[in-house]
């Protein structure tokens, strides 16, 4: 079975500011991976996935992953952090079948004017 | 148009009753799911349909009963409802392919309060 960590539970920066969260995985197979976001009182909207080909995939609003199968990791990049980028960012991984997601815990981050 | 609904958005009320919460997609998805967010974000499936069959039915009180009339529904019936249920529900689904690793598309949530 598959499984997901996100190191960081709760990151701040300022806008403007560059930003990664960081997202572990673990699972026997090939792993589909996602980065969803979530604003307050909301639901989950998708960022970016990785199926196969480049392991750097980009996503809405100006978001970035790399995959990094030596290292497990798949992590969440974006070069300036905007203020409405405040929410809680959830990293998971989806099975060969399509049938089982695992989030992680989940990453809060915080914007500084 | 709505990809994935859910009704109602809130739901308050009192230890012991029963209650249901319907979702719908209109995206002609063969599978989908109900989720649990607990007060930490936690989120955890709970149960997953394919073409109106169980596929997944994770480790929950069998007083959660998913119903699935038809593909584009799947409603979830708690009976006998206690404090530790208040939570986040949220329903979603994905299409279906060989291939697996599709992403899934979610609702906007039900908050159930249990008093």
């Amino acid at each position: 079975a598959q499984s997901v960590t996100q190191p960081d539970i709760h990151i701040t920066v300022s806008e403007g500011a560059s930003l990664e969260l960081r997202c572990n995985y673990s699972y026997g197979a090939t792993p589909y991976l996602f980065w969803y976001v979530q604003s307050p009182g909301q639901g989950l909207q998708l960022l970016l996935k990785y199926f196969s080909g480049d392991t750097l995939v980009q996503g809405i609003k100006g978001f970035e992953a790399e995959f990094k199968r030596s290292q497990s990791s798949f992590n969440l990049r974006k070069p300036s952090v905007h203020w409405s980028d405040a929410a809680e960012y959830f990293c998971a991984v989806g099975d060969n079948y399509g049938q089982n997601f695992v989030f992680g815990p989940g990453t809060r981050l915080s914007v500084l004017p | 148009d709505t990809a994935v609904s859910q009704t109602p958005k809130y739901l308050v009320t009192q230890m012991g009753n029963d209650k249901s919460i319907k979702c719908e997609q209109n995206l002609g998805h063969d599978t989908m799911y109900w989720y649990k967010q607990d007060s930490k974000k936690f989120l955890k499936i709970m149960f997953s349909y394919n073409n109106k069959e169980l596929i997944i039915n994770e480790t929950v009180p069998n007083r959660f009963s998913p119903k699935s009339p038809d593909k584009a529904h799947l409603n979830l019936h708690i009976n006998s409802l206690e404090l530790g249920d208040s939570a986040v529900y949220f329903c979603a689904s994905s299409p279906m392919t060989s291939g697996g690793g599709n992403e899934q598309f979610f609702g906007p949530g039900t908050r159930l309060t249990v008093l």
